[in-house]
């Protein structure tokens, strides 16, 4: 069956290093990825979309990868700040009218 | 900016009880969704809805699961009888655009309790 994996439960690192997080999914080759953001009791938050023709997106401290020989998406925040701090989801629509979450990624910032 | 709106924010029930989860989508957004998320696990999808009917839904929207557009701004989510596996957060999203492309907007969710 199709799997999405994120692979690091949590990730704690320190302020003003690089965060990279990744997304590994089986049996399934999506033609996007997107990446959420969720805090704490709340939604998720729409972050970056990647295609499977685009090796890289970004959008200011944050950069997607995407390598579909290694069936991998990786998530980077650069100069990373406490705020950053979250739960962080990978996603992928099956082609049809859903989209199928990652487990997540707990990243925390240490000022 | 628009957001989708979820009531109530918290609900309480005993089981057996019939709860409704109520979303206003965004306005213009033709792709509605419930998502839930148990307690320290994954958002799991329940079901999608387009143009008034399910477009696909997943082994947990069982029977006792039903969706609804009653009016132009209204997407809800009953639960006939509730269980006590049923608490979770219940998130609805929307979206402009079908599959791939489509970003998804989630409301703050409506977190069930049943006791």
């Amino acid at each position: 069956s199709q799997k999405i994996e994120q692979n690091s439960e949590a990730l704690n690192i320190q302020e003003g290093k690089t965060a990279t997080l990744t997304c590994n999914y089986t049996n399934y080759s999506p033609a996007y990825l997107q990446w959420y953001r969720q805090d704490p009791g709340r939604g998720p938050v729409f972050l970056l979309l990647i295609r499977e023709n685009e090796k890289e997106k970004r959008k200011e401290r944050l950069k997607v990868t995407f390598d579909t020989t290694l069936k991998q998406s990786l998530f980077h925040i650069t100069a990373s700040q406490p705020a950053d701090s979250a739960t962080y989801l990978c996603a992928y629509s099956s082609g049809t009218y859903k989209y199928i979450f990652g487990t997540g990624t707990r990243l925390k910032v240490l000022a | 900016e628009p957001e989708v709106t979820q009531t109530p924010s918290h609900q309480v029930t005993q089981m057996g009880q019939e709860v409704i989860l109520r979303c206003v989508p965004i306005s213009n957004h033709l792709y509605f969704y419930w998502y839930r998320q148990i307690l320290g696990q994954k958002v799991e999808f329940l079901v999608s809805f387009y143009n008034n009917e399910i477009s696909e839904k997943s082994e947990i929207f069982d029977d006792q699961f039903s969706v609804e557009r009653p009016d132009g701004s209204n997407f809800t989510l009953k639960i006939r009888s509730t269980k006590l596996e049923d608490s979770a957060m219940y998130f609805c999203a929307s979206s402009e655009s079908r599959q791939y492309t489509g970003e998804l907007f989630f409301g703050e969710g409506s977190r069930l309790t049943v006791l």
